[in-house]
């Protein structure tokens, strides 16, 4: 399978604790792009890495947030002191760089439901 | 900051119709122009990428048209299928330098069998 990968798919998890997911890119893409999507909205940018180099980080990404690619192959989202408001779908996507902004192939996501 | 805003917001019709799905953006230096499909609880399925250059792509019983001066693109879908419902988002560059897509909030689409 040569897809975008991310695990987990479900995570539920109590207020003030800290989670953390993976994305898996597709091979040879050096863009990677983490988004977060509410119900009923369309997802929104959060950050993104050209190879191991995260270049952009969003105003969405408070304190809380951090995200990692240490080999610039797959990357990590780590949420800390968890709060209801960061319940959402967090989308990983990758993109072969050609100058500009290529072709996204998004994963499966990974819901977070915190209680 | 590009914005982008899709109409309708919802869209219910019998199976057999053709149908358009409307997108606008508000900075019209993009380098292309993403359509994307969602269903319920998944990823993000890409349908078709127009680049900047480029007036029009077809995939199958899709088509999008792009007009970048006037900020707008189209979906056609011929002959709709039961098949064919979920969420439709349109995502443009999100303009200024910065990389990656600005999306819009979707168009919920059901065929009605």
């Amino acid at each position: 399978d040569t897809g975008v990968s991310q695990n987990p798919r479900h995570k539920i998890t109590k207020r003030g604790q800290n989670v953390t997911f993976r994305c898996d890119p597709i091979s040879e893409h050096n863009r990677l792009y983490w988004y977060r999507q509410t119900l009923g909205q369309g997802p929104e940018f959060l950050t993104y890495f050209q190879n191991e180099a995260q270049l952009e980080k969003s105003r969405l990404l408070s304190d809380r947030f951090s995200a990692e690619r240490p080999k610039g192959s797959f990357s990590t989202l780590e949420i800390q002191r968890t709060e209801q408001g960061d319940s959402a779908m967090y989308l990983c996507a990758s993109s072969p760089y050609r100058g500009n902004t290529g072709e996204l192939f998004f994963g499966e996501g990974s819901r977070l439901t915190v209680l | 900051k590009q914005e982008v805003t899709q109409i309708p917001a919802a869209l219910s019709v019998p199976e057999g119709e053709n149908l358009v799905l409307n997108c606008s953006f508000t900075d019209s230096a993009i380098y292309n122009l993403q359509w994307f499909r969602q269903d319920p609880g998944k990823g993000l399925t890409s349908l078709l990428l127009i680049q900047s250059s480029q007036r029009e792509q077809t995939s199958g019983r899709l088509n999008a048209s792009l007009d970048k001066s006037s900020g707008r693109s189209t979906l056609y879908i011929a002959a709709s299928q039961p098949g064919d419902s979920a969420t439709y988002l349109c995502a443009v560059g999100r303009g200024g330098g910065a990389d990656g897509l600005t999306f819009g909030k979707g168009t919920h689409l059901i065929i009605q069998p």
